[in-house]
């Protein structure tokens, strides 16, 4: 299985603030990952596909880099609904995997 | 607007089943792949099960620690998806997603959470 790995399990910043937050591969996957959006209680929301790809309505304060195995997700202007989980997933090889998750938290 | 409504989770003792439904509605369902994607209470996103259309004949794919014990099925000409779960586990306790697939999992239902317990 593809081991999707986000290092960071917390991540602080202030509103206003750039943040980005990281996800590691354990093999070459191209450009098949997506990010997903959780808040509290809710489900996950579509943020990213194809690592570069915002899907329609997500704010282009989000942003999505990498190929192969080392990908990124940047928010510019960190904003107070952007306090959340975030999840990278592969879907290049099956089983499809997810990441353990990065919770973005104020300072 | 594109809506997928779950349902059937509840209790249920280890070794029992359930049967999970999920509505959708607002999009051309029988053209899309579809998903199940469960969240433990407290952890992360696990991918259970997906189903491909009628023009890719309806294959399907499951995770290792479902295969043989649940069954993912859709009925196109009602727009549903199911989920057929089999000799449960107390560690597939978790909320489970119905998902739709656009390249990647595109939109999620709300979920309907399953509890295996004696």
């Amino acid at each position: 299985d593809i081991v999707m790995t986000q290092s960071q399990k917390f991540m602080s910043t202030s509103v206003g603030d750039r943040v980005s937050v990281t996800c590691k591969a354990s093999q070459n996957v191209i450009t098949n990952v997506a990010w997903y959006q959780q808040k509290p209680g809710q489900s996950p929301k579509a943020l990213i596909y194809s690592a570069s790809y915002r899907y329609n309505g997500v704010p282009d304060r989000f942003t999505g880099s990498g190929s192969g195995t080392d990908f990124t997700l940047t928010i510019s202007n960190v904003q107070s609904e952007d306090l959340a989980e975030y999840f990278c997933q592969q879907y290049n090889n099956y089983p499809l995997t997810f990441g353990a998750g990065t919770k973005l938290e104020l300072k | 607007e594109v809506q997928l409504v779950e349902s059937g989770g509840g209790l249920v003792q280890p070794k029992g089943s359930l049967k999970l439904s999920c509505a959708a509605s607002g999009f051309t369902f029988h053209t899309y792949a579809m998903n199940w994607v469960r969240q433990a209470p407290g952890k992360g996103l696990k991918w259970v099960a997906r189903i491909r259309s009628k023009s890719n004949n309806y294959a399907t794919y499951y995770a290792d620690s479902v295969k043989d014990r649940f069954t993912i099925s859709r009925d196109d000409s009602q727009s549903m998806l199911f989920l057929q779960m089999n000799n449960l586990k107390t560690e597939d306790t978790a909320m489970y997603y119905c998902v739709r697939q656009m390249i990647s999992f595109s939109y999620w239902g709300q979920g309907t959470l399953v509890t295996v317990s004696a």
